[in-house]
């Protein structure tokens, strides 16, 4: 099973703040990997798919970047409603697993 | 606009079956590409992926639970369902269904981008 290695676990920072979000695998999962975004009592949200690629709908302060085994989410300038926890998810081998969470933080 | 609904028990007794249906609306079950998901993830951690069912039956499971897990499908009803059996405290869990991105380029896209809102399932006595 791949293990995905958020870090860090908390993110405390301000609005109008550049966020960078890493994932790290437990062996290479080549470009497939995607983040998500949840809020307290909402489902997870599709932000980023095969590293790079913005799902619908999403702003372009999301971003991805890495491959292999380190990735990277970057928001490019917080917005009061980023302020959430952010999971990665591998697709390159089965099982599909997440990665344990970053919490961004107002702070 | 597509929609999925998680229905079922929100208290399960230990030793128990876990069953849950995600009913889906806006769009057919039947769509072909598309793999449909169960995930889910106990109070306050992180999300666990359960299993994905295909519209023609086939299935994956995560290894972890596949000794205890069953997922079907009936494209009559637009529906596909979970069913857990021998549980402990430690599937109380939010159970999410959603569907994958499906098939895309050259591949199968396994990233889930519509999630049912989630129900809490309990295990206790």
């Amino acid at each position: 099973e791949i293990v995905l290695t958020q870090s860090p676990a908390t993110l405390s920072l301000s609005p109008g703040e550049r966020a960078t979000l890493s994932c790290r695998a437990s062996q290479s999962v080549s470009s497939y990997l995607a983040w998500y975004q949840q809020k307290p009592g909402q489902a997870p949200r599709l932000l980023i798919y095969d590293t790079s690629h913005r799902a619908t709908g999403i702003p372009a302060r999301f971003s991805g970047s890495g491959s292999g085994t380190d990735f990277t989410l970057t928001i490019s300038s917080l917005e009061p409603e980023d302020f959430a926890v952010y999971y990665c998810q591998q697709r390159n081998y089965w099982p599909l697993t997440f990665g344990g969470g970053t919490k961004v933080e107002i702070k | 606009q597509l929609q999925l609904q998680e229905s079922g028990p929100g208290l399960v007794k230990p030793s128990e079956t876990l069953s849950l249906t995600c009913t889906v609306s806006g769009g057919s079950i039947s769509s072909s590409h598309y793999y449909w998901g169960w995930i889910r993830q106990p109070p306050g951690k992180g999300l666990e992926w359960i299993g994905n069912i295909y519209y023609g039956g086939s299935t994956y499971y995560n290894p972890s639970l596949k000794s205890r897990v069953t997922i079907s499908v009936d494209t009559s009803k637009n529906q596909f369902s979970l069913k857990l059996n021998s549980v402990t405290a430690a599937d109380t869990a939010v159970y999410y269904c959603a569907k994958d991105r499906g098939y895309s380029g050259d591949d199968y896209q396994y990233y889930f981008d519509y999630w049912g809102q989630g129900t809490l399932v309990a295990v206790s006595s």
